[in-house]
């Protein structure tokens, strides 16, 4: 069965340090993995997402996601974190083939990332 | 284009009454969510529809009912309130490009805070 761990609830960092989020799955295949990002009494916004091909994926904002295959981990990265980027970051995975002819996508439990100023 | 979009945003219920929430995406996108969103534990997907007409169940569908009678509409319903339906309900679209080897980006609505007392 497919699954998506974050194993932190909450990450601290300083403001202009560097920051990660981290993720794990599991899932049979290749996998199409995302990050999402939500901000107080918003819905998910889309950061980024790794197909196939580099592994080093860039997105929105300044960050960017480094996807490992022996490791099963997509973990989300920026160099240089904002107190603006203080937010709940999901790591999603889904299927690409479909597994049961579904479309479904697994959500993380999320992370809140909190950048000190 | 105002993407996707949600009524209402708030809503107090007595256990027992009935609501519909309403999602529309003016995207033309083939594939629509809903999700519930509980502290601790990420996103859950109730049911979803991968074309007009068509629905089916997710991880948690048990007390909701959906249709998807129009393209860019997708009502989700709740026919007797309980306490435990409280929660963030979030619509998603997306494109839905293909059966095999989609690349489908989710596109959230803002929410729609339910408590039912």
């Amino acid at each position: 069965a497919q699954s998506v761990a974050q194993p932190e609830d909450q990450v601290n960092v300083a403001e202009g340090n560097p920051l990660t989020v981290k993720c794990t799955y599991s899932v049979s295949g290749n996998p199409y993995l995302f990050w999402y990002v939500q901000y107080p009494n918003r819905g998910l916004q889309f950061l980024l997402k790794y197909i196939t091909g580099d592994n080093l994926v860039k997105g929105s904002y300044g960050f960017e996601a480094e996807f490992n295959k022996s490791q099963t981990s997509f973990h989300l990265k920026k160099p240089s974190a904002l107190v603006s980027d203080s937010a709940l970051y999901f790591c999603a995975v889904r299927d690409p083939q479909g597994a049961s002819g579904t479309y479904k996508y697994i959500f993380g439990t999320g992370t809140r990332l909190k950048v000190l100023a | 284009n105002a993407g996707v979009t949600q009524t209402p945003k708030f809503r107090v219920l007595k256990t027992g009454q009935s609501m519909t929430l309403l999602c529309a995406q003016d995207m033309n996108h083939e594939y629509m969510y809903w999700y519930r969103q509980d502290p601790g534990m990420g996103l859950r997907l109730i049911h979803y529809s991968v074309g007009e007409g068509t629905t089916a169940k997710g991880e948690v569908p048990d007390g909701y009912n959906v249709s998807r009678l129009k393209k860019q509409n997708f009502l989700l319903g709740l026919e007797s309130a309980a306490p435990s339906q409280t929660s963030v309900y979030f619509c998603a679209s997306s494109p839905g490009l293909g059966r095999v080897l989609s690349t489908d980006t989710q596109y959230f609505g803002p929410g729609t805070r339910l408590t039912v007392l």
